[in-house]
């Protein structure tokens, strides 16, 4: 059975740094893009990335460039989300997906961050 | 960037009617279009892909057709399960995006 497990939640400080996880299971982590969604409280699905865990190659949608950084693990079949300085308008839950040609086939139960002072 | 516009945003229904959702896709994707499902506080589920083929699953009632730019998501007889947001996606490039979501209410 194919498994996203993804961290609990977290409550920072603006200008905090954190990492989030994805961990994979149940098949090949490096034959498939992992990506990551935002959904920010009561709005709609954001792609922010995604990333092919086999050689690490990483795209990222343009609202997304340069905000957050996308890596994984594939000694422990691990995605990761990164934030060197959050921000309150990060507040939003996040999901890992796992991609087959682009078409998520599975999601993991998202990470709750909020981002408050 | 492909954009993709939903519509209505929100639609309120009975149990027992049918309903149609649209996206529209600024440029031509082919059939490289799916639909989600979620409801408050869940993951989205996969329901639909390649624009008209069910997710393993998923019941019959839900159908998805078109092609090019214009594409439907259509519920057949609403069940008290199906009121959930639905969103559409398309899958021909990245970045990936989805469409801004359909709200299924109950009237």
């Amino acid at each position: 059975e194919v498994q996203l497990v993804q961290s609990g939640a977290e409550v920072k400080k603006p200008g905090e740094s954190l990492k989030i996880s994805c961990k994979c299971s149940g098949y090949s982590f490096t034959t498939y893009w992992i990506g990551w969604v935002r959904q920010m409280p009561g709005k709609g699905l954001e792609w922010m990335g995604i990333i092919y865990p086999g050689d690490s190659d990483t795209r990222y949608s343009p609202s997304f460039q340069g905000q957050v950084t996308i890596s994984a693990d594939k000694s422990i079949s691990t995605a990761y989300l990164q934030w060197s300085s959050l921000k309150a308008s990060d507040t939003a839950m996040y999901y890992c997906a796992r991609l087959d040609q682009l078409l998520v086939m599975n999601w993991g139960q998202g990470t709750l961050v909020t981002v408050s002072s | 960037d492909i954009q993709m516009t939903q519509s209505p945003p929100s639609v309120s229904a009975s149990v027992g009617d049918r309903v149609t959702i649209t996206c529209r896709a600024s440029q031509g994707i082919s059939s490289w279009l799916a639909w989600y499902q979620q409801k408050p506080g869940k993951a989205p589920k996969l329901l639909i892909y390649a624009a008209s083929s069910l997710q393993s699953g998923v019941p019959s009632r839900f159908s998805g057709s078109g092609s090019g730019t214009e594409f439907t998501l259509t519920i057949s007889s609403l069940q008290p399960e199906d009121f959930s947001t639905y969103y559409c996606q398309q899958t021909n490039t990245f970045p990936i995006t989805f469409g801004q979501g359909t709200r299924l209410e109950i009237k």
